[in-house]
Parts: C-alpha cells; sequence; structure tokens
C-alpha cells in the first residue's frame, strides 16, 4: 500500500511558465509534508516543507500547497527555469518518524 | 563544513560477494537511512536508524545488514543474499521533524 503517490512520472512546461507537481496521500496522521529535487547521480536535495496545520508555505519561485481535505498536495513553481528540471520528490512524514517518498515526477523546462 | 559523506561514488562488486558502503555525517543527527533508488523509480526504504547502537528494519531489508556503533557512521552491507544488487544507494540523516539531508549517493554495479 504506497501513502504517496506522485501520478505523474513526468512534466514537460515550457521557460517562464508555471509548473505545477502533485501529490497525493493517504495517511491523515502525517505531520510534514516535504518537496525534494534531484538530479541525476546526486542526492536528493530538501526544497520546501509545509506542516499539516497549514495550507501554503511560499519561498521565492516555489509554494507548497496542502489540501488535507482532499489529502492532496501541490507545489508551484513559478516561473520555471531550465535549471529547475530535475525530478521531484513528495514526502510525508510523522514528526517522530520516518518519512515516506512518492515515486517523483520528472520536470523538464524547454527554454 | 557540514554535511554528509558516502563513499565510494562507484562500487564495483562480482557475484557472490559483500561489500560495504560507507556513510558518515557530522552534522550531530541522531537518525539516518538508508535508501535504494533503480531507474525510473522512487526511493525505498532499506534500513533506518534513529539512535546508536539501534536500527530497524525499513520495506526492503532482505540481503543488507547495517550496523550503528557510532552516532556519525552508519554502513551498509550489500550481502550475497541480496538478489538484485545492481542500484543507487543514498544515506540521509535527519536532526529533526523536518528535512533529511542527504549524500551523493554510491552506484553500485555487480559485474
Amino acid at each position: 500500500d504506497q501513502q504517496v503517490k506522485q501520478n505523474s512520472p513526468s512534466l514537460s512546461v515550457q521557460e517562464g511558465r508555471i509548473s505545477i507537481l502533485n501529490c497525493d496521500y493517504t495517511n491523515s496522521m502525517f505531520d510534514y509534508f516535504l518537496w525534494y529535487k534531484k538530479y541525476p547521480a546526486e542526492g536528493p536535495t530538501f526544497l520546501i516543507s509545509i506542516s499539516s496545520i497549514k495550507d501554503k508555505n511560499e519561498d521565492g519561485r516555489f509554494t507548497v500547497f496542502l489540501n488535507k481535505s482532499a489529502k492532496h498536495l501541490s507545489l508551484h513553481i513559478v516561473p520555471s527555469q531550465p535549471g529547475d528540471s530535475a525530478v521531484y520528490f513528495c514526502a510525508a512524514r510523522r514528526a517522530a518518524g520516518k518519512s515516506t517518498f512518492g515515486d517523483g515526477t520528472t520536470l523538464t523546462v524547454k527554454p | 563544513d557540514g554535511g554528509i559523506t558516502q563513499s565510494p561514488k562507484y562500487l564495483f562488486r562480482k557475484e557472490g560477494q559483500n561489500v560495504t558502503l560507507s556513510c558518515e555525517q557530522n552534522l550531530n543527527h541522531d537518525a539516518m537511512y538508508w535508501y535504494r533508488q533503480d531507474p525510473g523509480q522512487g526511493l525505498r526504504l532499506i534500513y533506518y536508524s534513529q539512535i546508536v547502537n539501534d536500527f530497524q528494519k525499513g520495506d526492503i531489508a532482505e540481503g543488507y545488514s547495517v550496523s550503528r556503533e557510532k552516532k556519525e557512521s552508519f554502513p551498509l552491507t550489500v550481502t550475497s543474499a541480496q538478489k538484485n544488487p545492481t542500484a543507487f544507494y543514498l544515506c540521509a540523516s535527519e536532526g529533526g521533524p523536518t528535512e533529511a539531508f542527504f549524500g551523493q549517493g554510491t552506484r553500485l554495479t555487480v559485474v
């Protein structure tokens, strides 16, 4: 039973436009949700997170939205840049527990 | 600089041999994790440790072993019992309920 799902394996957007990456989860007890960015042959790096008590968190071009009733979160990147091309992983965790990762979405930003 | 270091970056192993992957962190983090990533797939948890001298199996622990004798170190041994060991291995550490810090990964190839 996969508790965190990223249903879109890939996404392609034009430079300057908005990228929206989606993530669904099943466990209503998760306390934190995180997004990581990963380049090939490197380890993931933390991008942005949101607590379950909030519905939005913004950091520069990156905004994460949380819809608890739908058990859905999304990452918005505006404006998208070619350097944003990477694999994006959604993760969820309890405050005192291990993270559960989705399978990732490969974002390609075309110049 | 504080960080998490994996070595080696590339590793080749003959079938039937055990091999140990190194993971060291100087972030003073209590929790450490090992993940495996296969092409086109997400991060699957092998083992994790939330405190020195204690560790738990993750989702795919068969054929692997770990130790946590020091807070800074969490080596992973890929044994000959692991049927399909060729993969990209990632180590991570966490200091609290938020983001994880990942190493650069070790690509293991069985020849």
